[in-house]
């Protein structure tokens, strides 16, 4: 079957760190990959997604970037964090052509 | 890109009641509609989704209905539970992704 791994699920970070935040996928090949952000008591918004290794769609202009290193890998990073970075990070998968996606458990990010 | 929103922000109900959670999108074109469910701190579970050539579509406990004249879009639950309190998100499909709303905060009493 398939699982999604996500971690931290939280983290406190200066303003002005790096950040990283890595998720992977086992038991499926190919997938669609998304990382999203939820402000609190907000809804989902896209952030990137990728279709491949290597191809990032990102669908919002900000402090944040993304990339797959591998088939079943996806990392969010940014070079500076911003307050405004803070929030629920969530990343999720789909299979190539599928449409339902499948969430990890997140990471709360608080930018102090 | 495309707007997906929900009529109320939150909705409390007895529980045995139904519960009927609404949707509206503003994209005629889209072709597939999902529901999700989100305890919190958890990550979203999907409840049920629908295409654009159905216009209801049945699970366990769940019926999602779709009005594609007015693009609107619900969630209904029988017989709420307890265990049904949680945020739920309405979403459709922009190329390949999908498109949330804000979401509805359900809470059940007993």
């Amino acid at each position: 079957s398939q699982t999604i791994h996500q971690w931290p699920a939280t983290l406190v970070q200066p303003v002005g760190s790096p950040l990283s935040l890595e998720c992977t996928v086992e038991g499926t090949s190919n997938p669609n990959l998304y990382w999203y952000r939820q402000a609190a008591g907000r809804g989902l918004q896209l952030l990137f997604y990728s279709v491949g290794i290597g191809q990032i769609s990102s669908e919002v202009p900000q402090n944040l970037s993304a990339s797959r290193p591998q088939d079943r890998q996806f990392i969010l990073s940014s070079k500076k964090l911003l307050l405004s970075d803070s929030g629920f990070y969530l990343c999720a998968w789909s299979s190539a052509g599928g449409e339902k996606l499948f969430f990890g458990s997140g990471t709360q990010l608080s930018v102090l | 890109g495309e707007s997906v929103g929900l009529h109320l922000p939150t909705l409390s109900v007895q529980e045995g009641d139904n519960s009927i959670i609404n949707c509206a999108y503003s994209n005629s074109a889209s072709d597939y509609f999902i529901w999700y469910k989100q305890e919190s701190g958890k990550g979203p579970q999907f409840i049920i989704d629908i295409r654009s050539n159905m216009d209801k579509r049945q699970g366990q406990r769940v019926t999602v209905l779709l009005n594609k004249t007015v693009k609107h879009l619900s969630l209904q639950i029988a017989a709420t539970q307890p265990g049904d309190s949680a945020v739920y998100f309405c979403a459709d499909r922009f190329g390949a992704a999908l498109i949330f709303g804000k979401g509805t905060t359900l809470s059940v009493s007993s």
